[in-house]
């Protein structure tokens, strides 16, 4: 059975720090590892795909790596605003299948 | 980006009764999948929903339990049967609108609570 891990399982942030989390997966097999931010009553929505060792994707103000040697990914969100606040979702894409298994996520409340 | 319609966005349903989710995508795709999510845990794969074929079901659930139905490339429907409070779920459906391998893009989820 894979395992996908987060950490931490939540997080409250005030305005303007910046902010980490952590996706664990299996190193073997690998093919993708995706990163989406769920809001309430929202859909999930894409915020990178990445396939590479090292690979080091950004948007605005928010970046991810990937280690796939050792099977963890980061995302940082710098300089947090209220509306950052959301569920983030790591995926991990195996060799060879269509089929995402997710984490539970890391819930980010980021206070004003 | 796809246009992923889902509905219902809720409801409250008695046990032991049935709910058909359905799922409209504004393009044709191969596969689409159906999630759920228990109340804190991760979203779990029920199935991939095939067009002309039958779903394929992961570990865990069955055919009876949660009939899919794939008419055509832009549509398909979940049903949760027989309901109990734990079935009490986030259900999505998602699809792979850019081919295999890519971002998936989700439903806007049905929030069901069985009571």
């Amino acid at each position: 059975i894979l395992n996908v891990e987060q950490s931490p399982q939540s997080l409250h942030v005030q305005e303007g720090d910046s902010t980490n989390f952590t996706c664990s997966f299996p190193s073997s097999n690998f093919y993708a590892l995706h990163w989406y931010r769920w809001e309430t009553a929202k859909s999930p929505e894409a915020l990178f795909v990445m396939t590479l060792n090292g690979d080091e994707k950004k948007k605005g103000r928010i970046s991810a790596t990937l280690n796939t040697k050792e099977g963890y990914s980061y995302l940082y969100i710098k300089g947090s605003q209220p509306e950052d606040s959301a569920t983030y979702l790591c995926a991990f894409g195996q060799g060879g299948s269509e089929k995402l298994v997710f984490g539970k996520g890391t819930k980010l409340t980021v206070n004003p | 980006s796809a246009v992923i319609s889902q509905k219902p966005s809720r409801d409250i349903c008695q046990r032991g009764t049935s709910l058909t989710i359905q799922c409209q995508v504004d393009s044709q795709v191969t596969m689409m999948f159906w999630y759920r999510q228990q109340p804190g845990q991760s979203l779990t794969l029920i199935a991939t929903a095939n067009q002309g074929s039958e779903a394929t079901y992961e570990s865990g659930f069955v055919i009876d339990k949660f009939p899919i139905s794939r008419p055509n490339l832009t549509f398909s429907t979940l049903t949760v049967s027989n309901m109990s409070p734990e079935d009490s779920s986030i259900y999505l459906c998602s699809v792979p609108i850019k081919g295999w391998g890519t971002e998936a893009f989700f439903g806007q989820g049905t929030r069901l609570t069985v009571v």
